[in-house]
């Protein structure tokens, strides 16, 4: 059964910092990884695709990488705004196209 | 993308009452399905709503308590029957759209449920 974990839990870091987001999965074989931002209250919205075949996307600020071999992606947010405070979570997708989700890191970026 | 609303977006409910949530999508879509989201917690996986047959349950998860409809494309309901306060949660509705690997997961905005 596929397990997502994202690290750390919580972040809290000043206006301006380039941060790093976690997220490992024990099964290897997967269709894509889907990188979310969900503000509190409301629903998802989808911020990067990376396809099993990729190694990264770019959008913006963001950066997802993805080692499949691994296990790993991360998440990198360019010079950090108030504005990025929100849950962000790591989904990956299986063969039936189903999602599974990780517990989510929550963000604070304090003015 | 897609556009996904939900009906209703929020809803108090007594405890042993039934709630039917609506999901509309702008276009037709193959897969539809149907995620919990639970206080503090990540989203899991209800079921898989397929259009002319029934819906497929994750484990955990049974046609009786979380009856599925999808009589078209564009169109699926979610019932939490009998409920109870453990049933709290934001229900989202979600569609994939793309070919392959390059399918991208979309959600609507999703619904409120409090039950006392």
């Amino acid at each position: 059964k596929q397990e997502v974990t994202q690290i750390p839990a919580a972040l809290s870091v000043p206006e301006g910092e380039n941060l790093v987001l976690n997220c490992s999965f024990t099964d290897s074989a997967i269709y894509n990884l889907q990188w979310f931002r969900q503000d509190p209250g409301k629903g998802l919205t989808s911020l990067l695709l990376i396809q099993s075949s990729q190694r990264e996307q770019t959008s913006g600020r963001l950066n997802a990488s993805l080692d499949k071999s691994s296990g790993r992606s991360t998440l990198y947010i360019a010079a950090s705004q108030p504005g990025d405070s929100a849950t962000y979570l790591c989904a990956v997708t299986g063969s039936a196209r189903q999602l599974t989700f990780g517990s989510g890191t929550q963000l604070t970026v304090l003015p | 993308s897609a556009v996904i609303s939900q009906k209703p977006s929020r809803d108090i409910c007594q405890r042993g009452t039934s709630l039917t949530i609506q999901c509309q999508v702008d276009s037709q879509v193959t897969m539809m399905f149907w995620y919990r989201q639970q206080p503090g917690q990540s989203l899991t996986l209800i079921a898989t709503a397929n259009q002319g047959s029934e819906a497929t349950y994750e484990s955990g998860f049974v046609i009786d308590k979380f009856p599925i409809s999808r009589p078209n494309l564009t169109f699926s309901t979610l019932t939490v029957s009998n409920m109870s306060p453990e049933d709290s949660s934001i229900y989202l509705c979600s569609v994939v759209r793309g070919q392959s690997s390059a399918y991208e997961q979309y959600f609507g905005p999703g619904t409120r449920l409090t039950v006392t």
